[in-house]
């Protein structure tokens, strides 16, 4: 069986600040991760994916994740937030179907 | 490219009624699944569909069903809803069946049950 935890369902973070979304998995076999970002009444854009290349992800608008296996962790990390990235945000598994965290809401403060 | 096209995009229904959302994939996508997104419960999957073919289904009442056309077009029905029927349903779209697949969602359908 497959599952993601995203820790916090809200964060908040001062504009220029590092962003910092927390994702843990667990998965029975080698894990494909996403994370997806949702903007009001839009439906859920890729920001980034791991399917076993790189630890190190680099995904759009700035934003990268790092696998890490030993703390079966995927968190997305931003160095400088903008306004613009306040948004929900969603880690998934995939494995027969892809499976989704409860998501976390960014707010971002000027 | 034309994305995921969900229609309609706002609905509102009576308690007992049915329902149908509608779903077209980016060209060329022949995989099509549909969530359930509620505040309480998060993204919750439905069902996929691939070359006409349902290849997998979430833990929900045969009220919900769905069906793909030769084209890819997909629906989804929801038959005697419920108030707790109400939620943004979204339809992801894929090139091909695969875990490292990405997804192409759309904007959604926003359905209140009233």
């Amino acid at each position: 069986a497959q599952s993601v935890t995203q820790l916090g369902s809200h964060v908040s973070v001062s504009e220029g600040a590092l962003v910092l979304l927390r994702c843990n998995y667990s998965s029975s076999v080698p894990p494909y991760l996403f994370w997806y970002v949702q903007y009001p009444n839009q439906g859920l854009q890729l920001l980034l994916k791991y399917t076993s290349a790189a630890t190190l992800v680099k995904g759009i608008n700035g934003f990268e994740a790092e696998f890490k296996k030993s703390e079966t962790s995927f968190h997305l990390t931003k160095p400088s937030a903008h306004m613009s990235d306040a948004a929900e945000y969603f880690c998934a598994v995939s494995g027969d179907k892809i499976i989704f965290g409860k998501g976390t809401r960014l707010h971002i403060l000027p | 490219k034309a994305g995921v096209t969900q229609t309609p995009r706002y609905l509102i229904k009576t308690r007992g009624q049915q329902v149908t959302l509608s779903c077209s994939p980016i060209s060329g996508h022949r995989s099509v699944s549909w969530y359930q997104q509620t505040p309480g419960q998060g993204l919750q999957f439905l069902f996929e569909y691939f070359s006409e073919t349902q290849r997998n289904k979430g833990n929900f009442p045969g009220r919900f069903s769905g069906r793909q056309f030769s084209n890819s077009r997909s629906e989804m029905n929801v038959s005697t809803l419920e108030l707790g029927d109400s939620a943004l349903y979204l339809c992801a779209s894929s090139l091909v069946q695969g875990r490292d697949t990405e997804a192409f969602f759309g904007q959604g359908t926003r359905l209140t049950v009233v």
